[in-house]
């Protein structure tokens, strides 16, 4: 089946600093991923689409300039936390659509913990 | 617009106990359906998914039953187990359109020997 991996799987960092959350499909090709965050026992928010070759797209609420996407190829998306603080503490999750699979479905990885001290 | 309605949890259950946790839809037209399961520290795992009314998903003793009439989708398990214990999401997806997954607030699962 198809295979999505996140790196790194959790991370500490002090204030300030930024963190990058790299997102790869493994073994077949994504046009498009998702970045998702979530709190403990939430659900899953969804925070951006990410497209190979174009910006990304945020959903409402959600600071573009402090959460960095790029996905310049059709397995690699990162996200980039930029000058990180204490509330930006998560479980980050990405998904990866399969450019081939039927209905467009969606893999997801196995999430990254975040901690901002 | 679209969304989905949960039993909270937590469940807490017997081994080889029955187990239903509800799930309920809104949405425009007809949604695809979904059940995904997240262990302790991992991600989400696909673990059924119906495309239309009346289509029944199932895997690993798991099942649902896309009810149209009832816009529900809930999950069922005869008899659970130890291995069970997790958060379970409902999600709907929009067929087509821009077709991004609206999750449940998610069910934890606890179930003890």
């Amino acid at each position: 089946g198809a295979v999505v991996s996140q790196h790194p799987s959790w991370v500490i960092c002090k204030s300030g600093t930024s963190v990058k959350i790299e997102c790869r499909s493994l073994d077949f090709q994504a046009t498009t991923m998702f970045w998702y965050r979530q709190f403990p026992k939430q659900s899953l928010m969804l925070m951006a689409t990410s497209n190979e070759g174009s910006k990304a797209t945020y959903e409402q609420g959600v600071e573009k300039d402090k959460f960095l996407i790029n996905h310049a190829s059709l397995t690699l998306s990162t996200l980039t936390v930029t000058s990180a603080h204490p509330e930006d503490s998560s479980f980050y999750i990405c998904s990866a659509r399969d450019n081939r699979a039927t209905y467009n479905e969606q893999f997801f990885g196995p999430g990254t913990r975040l901690t901002v001290l | 617009g679209n969304s989905v309605t949960q039993m909270e949890g937590p469940v807490t259950l017997s081994e080889e106990a029955f187990l239903t946790i509800n799930c309920t839809y809104t949405a425009t037209g007809y949604p695809s359906l979904f059940w995904y399961v997240q262990y302790p520290g991992e991600g989400l795992q696909l673990l059924l998914k119906a495309t239309k009314a009346d289509d029944k998903g199932s895997n690993k003793g798991f099942e649902a039953t896309y009810r149209k009439e009832t816009t529900s989708f809930h999950l069922e398990k005869g008899s659970v187990q130890v291995s069970d214990s997790a958060v379970y999401f409902c999600a709907l997806r929009r067929v087509s359109g821009y077709s991004t997954l609206t999750f449940g607030k998610g069910t934890m699962l606890l179930v003890s020997p």
